[in-house]
């Protein structure tokens, strides 16, 4: 069964700090991990992992996958308050290409 | 990059109505859309698959009858919620995907409440 799971559900840091969320997966037939950030609206989309090891970065956010332990991390450095966002983790199978998300993690940056 | 227009944002209306919404890719034709539907705090769940000129897919426990998908064009998915009553209040969610190797696109949702 197609899982994943996001830790933690919600995090409040303060602006400049630096943070750290993770993505655990189980699919059958591994083929994309994707991060998402949603504010009030729908998602809009972070990264694509498909291959272990190799670290992507846009900014200050960087994501990095590791197949072998079947996680994923999606890091924000010097955070802003305009980085709170619920930031959802999801996979897809190499037989189809649906998404399957994670919970979230809930971000809150106070000033 | 890659744009996907929902429309309409927010729909009010009574029980008993149908109410379309629509899901448009504006930059690139989209082989495949999506529907999710998110419950307050909760993640999004995939409701159906669209393709273009066939069927749409439905999950488990998504009645086809009741949330109807017109995929007429490679830009452009209708979602048909029939009938529409309070408990289908919700915020729903299309996506869009170029081709297979790339990550699907979302609009801005539909709030739908039903009074």
């Amino acid at each position: 069964e197609d899982k994943v799971v996001q830790s933690p559900l919600s995090l409040v840091v303060h602006e400049g700090d630096t943070v750290t969320l993770n993505c655990s997966y189980e699919v059958t037939n591994f083929r994309s991990l994707l991060w998402y950030k949603q504010e009030k609206k729908a998602p809009t989309f972070l990264f694509m992992l498909t291959s272990s090891g190799i670290e992507k970065k846009s900014g200050r956010l960087s994501s990095i996958l590791d197949k072998k332990e079947l996680f994923s991390i999606l890091n924000i450095t010097a955070t802003q308050t305009g980085d709170s966002a619920v930031y959802l983790c999801a996979d897809t199978g190499a037989g189809s290409y649906q998404l399957t998300f994670g919970k979230g993690t809930k971000l809150s940056v106070i000033p | 990059g890659a744009v996907v227009s929902q429309h309409p944002s927010r729909v009010i209306c009574k029980s008993g109505t149908s109410v379309k919404i629509e899901c448009r890719s504006l930059d690139f034709q989209a082989t495949t859309m999506f529907w999710y539907r998110q419950f307050p705090k909760k993640s999004l769940m995939l409701m159906a698959t669209s393709n273009e000129g066939s069927k749409a897919t439905y999950e488990q426990g998504v009645e086809k009858d009741k949330f109807l998908i017109n995929h007429a064009s490679l830009t452009l998915s209708t979602l048909t919620v029939t009938s529409a009553h309070p408990e289908d209040s919700s915020f729903y969610i299309c996506s869009a995907l170029r081709t297979r190797d790339q990550p699907q696109h979302f609009g801005d949702g539909t709030r739908l409440s039903i009074l």
